[in-house]
C-alpha cells in the first residue's frame, strides 16, 4: 500500500533556525502540495507542484519559506529563518493528475519553534 | 479567488443518530468537491467526492449532496459510530489541470456511546 513519506515527524527549533521538510511522493503521481494546518486556520496551501515545476505558491510567505523538488522523489520545504508564528504542522500530499483529483496526504511534520 | 465556509465547527451527536456537516462555495466554476476525515493525530484521508454532474453520491453510511445554483453541498452521515468521531473538512476546486482544493475551517465530529 503506497504512502506519502515525510521526515522528520516532529522537529523542535530555536527561533532563527534553518528548518528543513522533506516528502516523498508515491511512485508515479505527478503533482505534490504542501500544507501547513494550525488550529486557527486550518488546511493553508503553500505550494503546488506538477511535474516538478512550481505552479502556486501564493500562499507562502515568500521572505522566509521556499519549496523544491530536486527530482521526481523529493519534495523539500525549507524555512529560513523560522519564527515561533511558524508552529504548525506541515503536510505534504501528492496526486495522480491535477488538483481537482484525490490528494493522498503524509503523515505530518509537526514543527515548534521556541 | 474560491471561498469554502464549512457549519457547524463542532458537532456532537449520540451513537446511532445521524450527523449532517454543510458547507458553501463562492466560485460558480468550481466542480469537484471532496471530504476528508482526519482522524486525531493522524493524516487527513478522502472519504467521498461529488464532481457537479451529479447531484448525490452515497457509500455506505456516508452520503454527499450538491447544490450548484446555491452553491452548497453537504455531507450526511447516517447511524454513527464512535470511531466517527473525526475532523471533517470540506474542499472545492475547478477542473483545471492549474486548480488546487480550497478547503473549509473543518467540523470536529463527537460521537458519544
Amino acid at each position: 500500500d503506497a504512502r506519502v513519506t515525510q521526515t522528520p515527524r516532529d522537529k523542535v527549533t530555536e527561533m532563527g533556525q534553518e528548518v528543513t521538510m522533506r516528502c516523498q511522493p508515491i511512485l508515479g503521481h505527478n503533482t505534490v502540495f504542501w500544507y501547513r494546518q494550525t488550529m486557527m486556520q486550518g488546511l493553508e496551501l503553500l505550494a503546488y507542484f506538477r511535474n516538478r515545476a512550481p505552479l502556486d505558491d501564493s500562499g507562502m510567505p515568500k521572505d522566509r519559506f521556499s519549496a523544491e523538488m530536486p527530482d521526481a522523489t523529493l519534495a523539500t520545504l525549507k524555512i529560513q529563518p523560522s519564527e515561533p508564528r511558524d508552529s504548525a504542522v506541515y503536510f505534504c500530499a501528492s496526486g495522480r493528475t491535477s488538483g481537482s483529483d484525490e490528494q493522498f496526504f503524509g503523515p505530518g511534520t509537526r514543527l515548534t519553534v521556541l | 479567488g474560491e471561498n469554502v465556509e464549512q457549519h457547524p465547527s463542532t458537532l456532537s451527536v449520540q451513537e446511532g443518530d445521524s450527523a449532517v456537516i454543510k458547507c458553501t462555495y463562492s466560485d460558480s466554476a468550481s466542480n469537484y468537491f471532496p471530504w476528508y476525515k482526519q482522524e486525531l493525530g493522524k493524516r487527513p484521508q478522502l472519504i467521498i467526492d461529488i464532481r457537479s454532474n451529479v447531484g448525490e453520491k452515497k457509500d455506505q453510511r456516508i452520503a454527499v449532496t450538491l447544490n450548484k445554483t446555491a452553491k452548497h453541498f453537504s455531507l450526511h452521515i447516517t447511524e454513527t459510530q464512535p470511531e466517527d468521531s473525526a475532523v471533517y473538512f470540506c474542499a472545492a476546486s475547478t477542473d483545471s489541470g492549474y486548480s488546487t482544493l480550497t478547503f473549509g475551517k473543518g467540523t470536529m465530529l463527537l460521537v458519544s456511546p
